[in-house]
């Protein structure tokens, strides 16, 4: 199946906990996203990657730190969990602006 | 600054009947646009491209340069179509730079 993926699918943690989420793209795209959906359904994104290279960085805390080991590979690392991180993460994909996403981590931090 | 306005949270309409979903945009340059809908706990889909002027699942959105406007219209409803429906902006022309600029979303209620 060609598709954006991203592992895993639910994700319940503590304050304070370290936790990653993967997200792998089968597409050839060459830019990667993430987007942050709020419990009021606001979409907000995150993080751009091309190539594995940084290239949009939405003044998100540095407790988040993407990283892209190759062009099909975008993952996020999140530091010292907080209660506010709570939210549902979805990974996307672009070829042309045209962005595939996938089906999105529901983190919840109690 | 960039923004895309959608002013209804929720639009409820009976089967059958037709739908008009609003999406107003604030954009300097020439706006690249489109509609996503996410049905109940899935992922966001594409559902329109203003570029491609497609039709699918019988939506249709006309770019209004003058009212800054994409409106997503179907002419009769169905309960499938029960979703909730973003409209984006997108900020750059398809390079790498190209990021999405969500508006709030309408939560589309078809009823029976």
């Amino acid at each position: 199946d060609t598709a954006v993926s991203q592992t895993p699918k639910y994700l319940v943690t503590q304050m304070g906990n370290d936790k990653s989420i993967k997200c792998e793209q089968n597409l050839g795209h060459d830019t990667m996203y993430w987007y942050k959906q709020d419990s009021k359904k606001f979409l907000k994104i995150m993080f751009s990657y091309n190539n594995k290279e940084l290239i949009i960085n939405e003044t998100v805390p540095n407790r988040f730190s993407p990283k892209s080991p190759d062009k099909a590979h975008l993952n996020l690392h999140i530091n010292s969990l907080e209660l506010g991180d709570s939210a549902v993460y979805f990974c996307a994909s672009s070829p042309d602006g045209t962005q595939y996403f996938g089906p999105g981590t529901r983190l919840l931090v109690l | 600054a960039q923004r895309v306005t959608q002013p209804e949270k929720l639009l409820s309409v009976f089967k059958g009947a037709p739908v008009e979903l609003k999406c107003n945009y604030s954009y300097s340059g020439s706006p690249e646009l489109f509609w996503y809908v996410q049905y109940s706990r899935q992922r966001l889909q594409l559902l329109l491209r203003h570029i491609s002027r497609e039709s699918i699942k019988g939506f249709t959105a006309d770019l209004n340069k003058g009212e800054t406007s994409f409106h997503l219209k179907k002419p009769f409803a169905q309960e499938e179509d029960s979703a909730m429906y973003y409209c984006a902006l997108g900020d750059g022309y398809g390079g790498a730079t190209n990021k999405l600029i969500f508006g709030t979303g309408t939560l589309l209620a078809v009823q029976p």
